[in-house]
C-alpha cells in the first residue's frame, strides 16, 4: 500500500465549477500536511498547509481527517489557470525533512 | 532574491555512467533535500542534509550519494546509471529543519527547476 494514495484524475472541469480532491495516508504518525500544485514539467510549489481545523485561501479549502486519514482540497470557481497536478504530501515529525508525496492528481479547466 | 537553482537543467547519459548534479539554495537557507520525480508519479525523497551532515536518507541504493558544502550548496551523485535513473531530479531548500509542525515559512521547502536525466 502507498504511503499517500491519490485519484490520478484526470479531472476534467468547465470554468466555474467546484472540484474536490481527496487524499489518504497510511501512517498515523504523520503530523504535518499539505497541497503542493505542479505545473507541467515545473517543480511542485506549496499551494496550502493542511491544519486541523481546515483552513481555506481564497477558493481554496483543505480539510483534514486524523482518525480517518483523510484530506481534502476543494477548489471553488475554476479557473483555467487552475490546470495542474495537484499533490497531496506529509510528513513526520522526526530529524529528517521528509516529504512524502502522493502520485497527484491532475485536474484541466476548460472553457 | 534568486530562488533554489539546480545544474544542468538537463543530462543525457549512458547506462553504467556517473552523473553529478548540483544545487544552490535559497541564500540563508541550511537544509537541502533532494527528491526524484519518475513521469507520472510524485517527488521520492532520496537525502536531506541539514548543516553538512545527513540527516536523512530515503530508500535508493548505495549508488546515490550526497553532499553538502559550507556554502550550503549540494552535490547529487549517481553511480553505474540505470535506465530506471531517467526522472526528473529536484533540490528543495528550506531555512531549518523539519522537526516539528510546519506551520511557518521556517520551515517550508522551496523546490529548485529540476534537473531531467535520461539514461539511454
Amino acid at each position: 500500500r502507498k504511503e499517500v494514495e491519490q485519484d490520478p484524475g484526470p479531472f476534467n472541469v468547465p470554468e466555474g465549477a467546484t472540484v474536490a480532491f481527496n487524499c489518504t495516508y497510511s501512517n498515523s504518525a504523520s503530523q504535518s500536511f499539505f497541497w503542493y500544485r505542479q505545473d507541467c514539467r515545473k517543480e511542485p510549489k506549496l499551494l496550502m498547509s493542511v491544519y486541523s481545523s481546515g483552513n481555506e485561501d481564497g477558493r481554496f479549502t483543505a480539510q483534514l481527517n486524523r482518525a480517518s486519514q483523510y484530506i481534502s482540497l476543494l477548489i471553488r470557481d475554476s479557473k483555467l489557470s487552475d490546470s495542474a497536478t495537484y499533490l497531496c504530501v506529509v510528513s513526520i515529525t522526526g530529524t529528517a525533512s521528509k516529504l512524502t508525496f502522493g502520485t497527484g492528481t491532475r485536474l484541466q479547466v476548460t472553457l | 532574491d534568486a530562488g533554489v537553482t539546480q545544474s544542468p537543467t538537463h543530462l543525457i547519459k549512458t547506462r553504467g555512467q556517473h552523473v553529478t548534479l548540483r544545487c544552490s539554495p535559497i541564500s540563508g537557507h541550511k537544509s537541502v533535500s533532494w527528491y526524484q520525480q519518475v513521469l507520472g508519479q510524485g517527488p521520492q525523497f532520496i537525502f536531506q542534509y541539514y548543516e553538512k551532515e545527513e540527516r536523512g536518507r530515503g530508500n535508493f541504493p548505495d549508488r546515490f550519494s550526497a553532499r553538502q558544502f559550507p556554502n550550503y550548496s549540494s552535490e547529487l551523485n549517481v553511480n553505474a546509471l540505470l535506465l530506471g535513473d531517467s526522472a526528473l531530479y529536484l533540490c528543495a531548500s528550506s531555512l531549518g529543519l523539519l522537526a516539528g509542525w510546519v506551520t511557518d515559512s521556517y520551515n517550508e521547502q522551496f523546490f529548485g527547476p529540476g534537473t531531467r536525466l535520461t539514461v539511454l
